[in-house]
């Protein structure tokens, strides 16, 4: 079992804005940042830290975070946004072992 | 730019050990730690454990405790994940992540390594 829950599955209409969250006691304390991945490829970091982009991923891409939720947000969903969306962040132990959520299976109609 | 480029695909047998090695090149080796993480079939992701290539510290995570080794070979700017007493759901396939300054995300990863166990 995983301490990061995610919603398994979510769909959004092309352009349309649609949000991922991950919850976990751990998130109250760390960030969690997302990692988008396509099938047969491995993850590529989106969202790190309080709200920060890596360099080449679109500004559609946001994070935010209110308590033990973190949040993904695509703002005008696109084609090539359909994907699996994972949260990682520390576990909630304190002994600074890392944790993923479950993932989210984003679907563009 | 910086890269991580994994050994290839492996087939084990049950009891066996799997060693799968990540090359770095592009950034200095020992001013990041290494990740690995592994996704088994049609499964999520699954953190293993962490190693600073600066000292060599390393952070397991606790189901793998007692069966992974994570090394690095700071002349070769390489990171290795040892795994022994392979069982059929080890078949996965492995990731080494750089994780970032902060060491609050990864973001770099390699290729992918499968690794089979099958009789």
């Amino acid at each position: 079992s995983s301490e990061l829950t995610q919603d398994p599955a979510v769909s959004v209409a092309l352009g349309q804005t649609v949000r991922i969250t991950c919850q976990g006691d751990s998130l109250r304390s760390y960030y969690a940042s997302w990692y988008q991945q396509k099938p047969g490829q491995a993850p590529v970091l989106v969202i790190y830290g309080k709200n920060n982009r890596p360099s080449g991923i679109p500004d559609r891409f946001s994070g935010s975070s209110s308590g033990n939720t973190a949040s993904l947000t695509i703002t005008g969903a696109q084609a090539e946004d359909e994907a699996d969306y994972y949260c990682n962040s520390r576990d909630s132990s304190g002994n600074h072992r890392r944790v993923f959520g479950g993932g989210t299976k984003l679907t563009v109609l | 730019q910086v890269q991580l480029v994994q050994s290839g695909a492996e087939v084990k047998k049950p009891g066996a050990s799997v060693k799968v090695s990540c090359k770095a090149s592009g950034y200095t080796f020992t001013s990041y730690g290494i990740s690995w993480v592994r996704q088994a079939p049609g499964q999520g992701l699954e953190w293993m454990g962490w190693i600073s290539a600066y000292n060599g510290n390393t952070n397991y995570a606790q189901k793998l405790q007692g069966r992974v080794t994570m090394t690095t070979d700071t002349s070769t700017s390489t990171a290795y994940m040892e795994l022994r007493s392979l069982r059929s759901d080890d078949t996965a396939v492995y990731y080494c992540a750089r994780e970032d300054s902060s060491g609050e995300s990864f973001d770099y990863w390699g290729q992918g390594t499968l690794v089979t166990v099958s009789s």
